[in-house]
């Protein structure tokens, strides 16, 4: 079973910094096949990017993913005060496997 | 609108069952898997369940095994969770969410229902 750990477990940052999340595999990920959700307290995930780069109708340019193999990152480019959340990756090639999650506070 | 919307939730003793339904509205729903997904209080996000557009290949997560079954009935634009022999820790939020095209991320998501299992 391919276990996602996410790094840090929280990031305390100010609006306008950079933010990078990483979600590391335990075994190679096949065709690139993951995902970023953000969820915002007390309400469902919302999907970012999917295909470790591409990302979902509708979210800013702020947000990238990168990576392959088995490291994967999302950077966000600049925090807006809306970003500050809790983000998770999930494995979507075989196995459906969600990282614990890295949450984004303000600093 | 594009909308996935649950209900079902509730209190109810562990051994117990529950059915949830999934409402799905603004999308051709017989072309895109189903899938639930559950939250612990205070805890990350779990897969629990899919189901292809045709209803006719299911997936389990092991902690769910021959107690939940999912189940969609394309007519009604609607997905079901049976969940039985509760436990307390399937505790949770439980959320429908909606496969990408062709692939299994999970682009569209329900508010989710809350399921708690205590005595």
């Amino acid at each position: 079973e391919i276990v996602l750990t996410q790094s840090p477990g929280t990031l305390s940052l100010s609006p306008g910094e950079r933010a990078t999340l990483s979600c590391r595999a335990s075994q190679r990920l096949d065709n690139t096949l993951l995902a970023w959700y953000q969820q915002k307290h007390g309400q469902a995930p919302r999907l970012l990017i999917y295909g470790a780069f591409s990302r979902a109708t509708g979210i800013p340019d702020r947000f990238s993913g990168s990576g392959s193999g088995t490291d994967f990152n999302l950077t966000i480019s600049r925090l807006e005060p809306e970003d500050f959340a809790v983000y998770y990756c999930q494995r979507y090639g075989g196995s459906l496997t969600f990282g614990g999650g890295t949450k984004v506070e303000i600093k | 609108e594009v909308q996935l919307s649950e209900s079902g939730g509730g209190m109810v003793q562990p051994g117990g069952s529950l059915r949830l339904s999934c409402a799905a509205s603004g999308f051709p729903f017989s072309s895109y898997a189903l899938n639930w997904v559950r939250q612990a209080p205070g805890k990350g996000l779990e897969w629990v369940s899919s189901i292809i557009g045709s209803g006719d290949s299911t997936f389990y997560a092991d902690s769910v095994k021959g107690r939940f079954t999912i189940s969609r009935v394309n007519s009604k634009n609607t997905v079901y969770l049976q969940m039985n022999s509760l436990r307390a820790e399937d505790t949770a939020v439980y959320y429908c969410a909606k496969g990408g095209l062709n692939s299994w991320y999970f682009d569209l998501w329900g508010r989710g229902t809350l399921v708690t299992v205590s005595s």
